[in-house]
Parts: structure tokens; sequence; C-alpha cells
């Protein structure tokens, strides 16, 4: 079935520092792909997504591009500041029906100052 | 605003109690879901529901059940609560229009359960 990898955490950067949260996927179709962030004490909410091969998502400062070749999804923002400090999801929508979303199982990020 | 509420941040309950987890949300979505999430493993889908009334198993329902008698309103309930199911539980909704391919998951801000 459809499965999400990422890299595990905890991952401690500096303020200021690039970020890269690597995300890979397998999937038997064309999945739309998507990153969730995580604030503490709260739900996750969606902070980008990506529906077709080489489609850029971003917000926030954050990008994550589409790669059908190397079926990649991988989280960058280039300089991360105390606030971005939360867990972070990949996840993929089989595009072949209605199934709920496949989740990965989430890097946490801590950024100092 | 979209809004998914969860009716408690905070639960205690004793080994052996029914526990009833509500989730509300005011969009108007047709598909709902329940996860719990646990370090390590991130989140896990325990049961989802397309419409009134229907539901469907997700990866472990084993040790819950669900309700879904309104579209607003989205129910998990643990028959006889033990020590393994204290976790993180998160509600979530998406619009049945377009599908979840395409749609934001709105999610609740949690419910964090303690079986003693």
């Amino acid at each position: 079935g459809d499965s999400v990898t990422q890299m595990e955490g905890p991952v401690t950067l500096s303020e200021e520092a690039f970020l890269t949260i690597n995300c890979t996927y397998t999937a038997t179709g064309y999945p739309s792909l998507f990153w969730y962030v995580q604030y503490p004490g709260e739900g996750l909410q969606l902070l980008l997504k990506a529906t077709k091969a080489d489609d850029k998502g971003s917000n926030k400062g954050f990008e994550a591009t589409y790669r059908k070749e190397t079926t990649s999804f991988h989280l960058e923002k280039g300089s991360v500041q105390v606030s971005d400090s939360a867990v972070y999801f990949c996840a993929l929508s089989d595009l072949s029906g209605n199934t709920p979303l496949v989740f990965g199982k989430g890097t946490r990020l801590s950024v100092i100052a | 605003d979209v809004k998914v509420t969860q009716s408690s941040r905070y639960l205690v309950k004793r080994t052996g109690e029914k526990v009833f987890l509500e989730c509300v949300q005011d969009m108007d979505h047709e598909n709902m879901f329940w996860y719990r999430q646990d370090p390590g493993l991130g989140l896990r889908l325990i049961y989802f529901s397309y419409d009134v009334k229907m539901k469907e198993k997700g990866d472990i329902p084993e040790g819950y059940s669900v309700s879904r008698e309104k579209k607003e309103r989205f129910s998990l309930i643990l028959e006889s609560a033990s020590t393994n199911q204290t976790s993180m539980y998160l509600c979530a909704s998406i619009p049945g229009t377009g599908g979840i391919s395409y749609n934001e998951q709105f999610f609740g801000p949690g419910t964090r359960l303690t079986v003693l």
C-alpha cells in the first residue's frame, strides 16, 4: 500500500539556519502531496501542498517540490525562526479514490536563538 | 473561520470505564476522522466516516467504536478503557466536494487522554 517516509528527528537548528526535512513516498498512482505542521499544544494545520509532478508548494517561507522521478517532496526553508519550532508531517493522498491521507511519522524541529 | 472542536483538552479515566470523545465541525464537511498520536508512531487512523451513519475502520480500530448521528458530530467511544489507550486523540474533517485529494484537512486541537 501507499506509504510516506520522512527523516527522523529531532532536528535542532540555530535561528537563520537552512532547513531541509526529507520526505519520500510510495504510491501506486499519482498522489497529491502535503506538508502539515503541528505547533505545541495544537492540532495539525496545512502548511503547503502540491497536486502534480513538478508543482512547487510554498507558504510562510517554506517550499517543497513534487519530484516524481525521485518520489520525493522535501521541505525547505532558507532561514528558520524560533517560531518555526513544531512537528512537521509529510502526507499523501491517493487520487484513485476518496481514501484517507497517509501520514509520515513526523519530524520535530527545534530552533534555538 | 473554520472550526473543529473537541469536547475536552485533557481527560483522565480509570481502566474499564466507558469513554466518549466528542468532535464537532461547523463547516458542513462530509468526511470526518479520528486519529491517535503517539511518540515515534506519528498519526494512526482509528475510524473515519464519509457521511451520517456511515463508518469505516482505519488502521487500528480494535478497542474503539464510533458514532455519527449528525453530520457535524463524530464521536469516538472506548468501550472499556485500557492503559494502552493513553494517547493524544485528534479529530479531523474535510469536505466531500473535490475529495480528499485536493482539499485541506482541518484538525481539532486534540484530547490528551490518560487511562489509569
